[in-house]
């Protein structure tokens, strides 16, 4: 059975050093979406993506946050200037198109877990 | 805002007896969708079962069930014969009713072991 993956699957960092997270969703799959859970703390819905952009995203996606799909199978997560308050578990997920209105189950993939240090 | 909450942090279970996991929402929105998602140790989030907020009917997936009280806002998760691949963290998911596809506001989790 198809999944979403991601790499890598632990990350550590300095303050203020760029990340890149990589995620390749279901292949047939046109939504993408990345949230990220804190320790402790609820998944957050950070943004989603459709036809080459982003369809909608939450207050926590500010300019240091940006989102790409390179190259037709790759949907990648970066953070410019990491903070302390970024250290979370990041997961990105695919879903289907939908032709009429619903909502198609979104796949996850195992998440990657950011360290910030 | 649309919440979701669960307000039992961690359950346990013994092999084949049955548990309720809960789960209340507070929304303004007359349509919209209810998940379950099943994290087991290091492994992927998986859709347990879903329910559709126009439909009356309770929502099953084999021993999972789902006892959905729109009035109340409330939409609790019963596994029976539980066995001990049902231990998992399990989040209780809100998504609006939408065309094209929609942000997912997840509760903070039920940690549920099942003992042998």
């Amino acid at each position: 059975e198809p999944e979403v993956t991601q790499t890598p699957s632990h990350q550590v960092t300095q303050m203020g050093q760029e990340v890149i997270l990589r995620c390749v969703p279901i292949s047939n799959h046109l939504y993408f979406y990345w949230y990220r859970q804190i320790l402790g703390q609820k998944v957050e819905f950070l943004v989603s993506f459709y036809n080459n952009e982003i369809s909608e995203k939450s207050e926590i996606f500010d300019d240091q946050f940006s989102v790409e799909r390179p190259d037709g199978s790759n949907f990648t997560l970066k953070i410019r200037s990491t903070k302390l308050e970024d250290s979370a578990m990041y997961f990105c997920a695919s879903s289907p198109f939908l032709t009429s209105g619903g909502t198609y189950e979104q796949y996850f993939g195992p998440g990657t877990r950011l360290t910030v240090t | 805002a649309q919440t979701v909450t669960q307000s039992q942090p961690e359950m346990s279970v013994q092999e084949a007896e049955t548990v309720t996991l809960s789960c209340t929402y507070d929304t303004s929105e007359n349509n919209y969708y209810l998940f379950w998602y099943k994290q087991p140790p290091s492994r992927q989030m998986i859709l347990v079962i879903r329910q559709e907020a126009y439909k009356q009917q309770n929502a099953t997936e084999n021993r999972f069930s789902v006892n959905f009280q729109k009035a109340a806002k409330s939409f609790s998760l019963k596994i029976s014969d539980s066995q001990l691949g049902d231990t998992a963290m399990y989040f209780c998911v809100w998504t609006p009713f939408s065309v094209g596809n929609t942000p997912l506001v997840f509760g903070k989790g039920t940690r549920l072991s099942v003992i042998a």
